[in-house]
């Protein structure tokens, strides 16, 4: 079974602060993702990376960056936490699609994260 | 027309009911899709993945009509633990990521 780790179930910080939200993944995936979900919204596209120091824009990017330095990881960093940020983050990864196929992806626990 | 809508529902239905959600897509060259459950509070898992001939699970039937662009998944025999929201997902035209539906919520009661 795939296993995606993040590293913190519930998270509390204060606007201003310097957030590092961490994901791995024991299969050897290439592609990682980050999301967050919201009540009404559904779940949005933060980034994804298809490969080590490869990234990518999703959806919603703006005050969010990250790094995937190692292949098993993919971290997600907010640079001056705000209110608005309060949410559901949830990373996941993917193995390469086939042809004309995408394969599902597997998703962590996720982390959810008040920012005061 | 939004990329993948789903009824959000809610769905109250008793035991032993038989329910059916649709979801319609907006990109008629999407390739992959797939119905993910969320219990409250944890994280989407793959419920199945629809395939173009239609493909059942058990209790559960995936369809897939490219024609009008919608998938649907019916629920046989409705059980207290299909509780949760499914969600539609459908693989964007690049293959590089999954675009998720807002889900649509389903309520079992005895």
């Amino acid at each position: 079974d795939v296993k995606v780790t993040q590293s913190s179930r519930y998270l509390v910080k204060r606007t201003g602060e310097k957030v590092f939200l961490e994901c791995v993944q024991d299969m050897d995936h290439e592609n990682m993702f980050w999301y967050r979900q919201d009540p009404g919204l559904g779940l949005r596209l933060i980034y994804f990376s298809y490969d080590v120091k490869m990234k990518e824009k999703g959806d919603i990017p703006e005050g969010y960056s990250v790094s995937r330095e190692k292949k098993e990881r993919f971290s997600l960093i907010l640079e001056s936490a705000s209110t608005n940020q309060t949410s559901m983050y949830l990373c996941a990864s993917r193995p390469p699609n086939r042809v004309l196929s995408n394969q599902p992806q597997h998703f962590g626990d996720g982390t959810r994260l008040s920012i005061l | 027309r939004k990329e993948v809508e789903q009824d959000p529902g809610p769905f109250n239905v008793p035991e032993g009911a038989t329910v059916a959600f649709n979801c319609t897509y907006s990109n008629s060259a999407s390739q992959s899709f797939f119905w993910y459950r969320q219990d409250c509070r944890k994280e989407p898992k793959l419920l199945m993945s629809v395939y173009s001939s239609g493909n059942e699970d058990g209790r559960f039937t995936a369809q897939l009509n490219r024609a009008s662009q919608y998938i649907s998944l019916l629920i046989r025999d409705s059980k207290l633990s299909d509780s949760a929201t499914y969600l539609c997902v459908v693989g964007n035209q690049a293959g590089t990521a999954l675009i998720f539906g807002k889900g649509t919520t389903l309520s079992v009661s005895s």
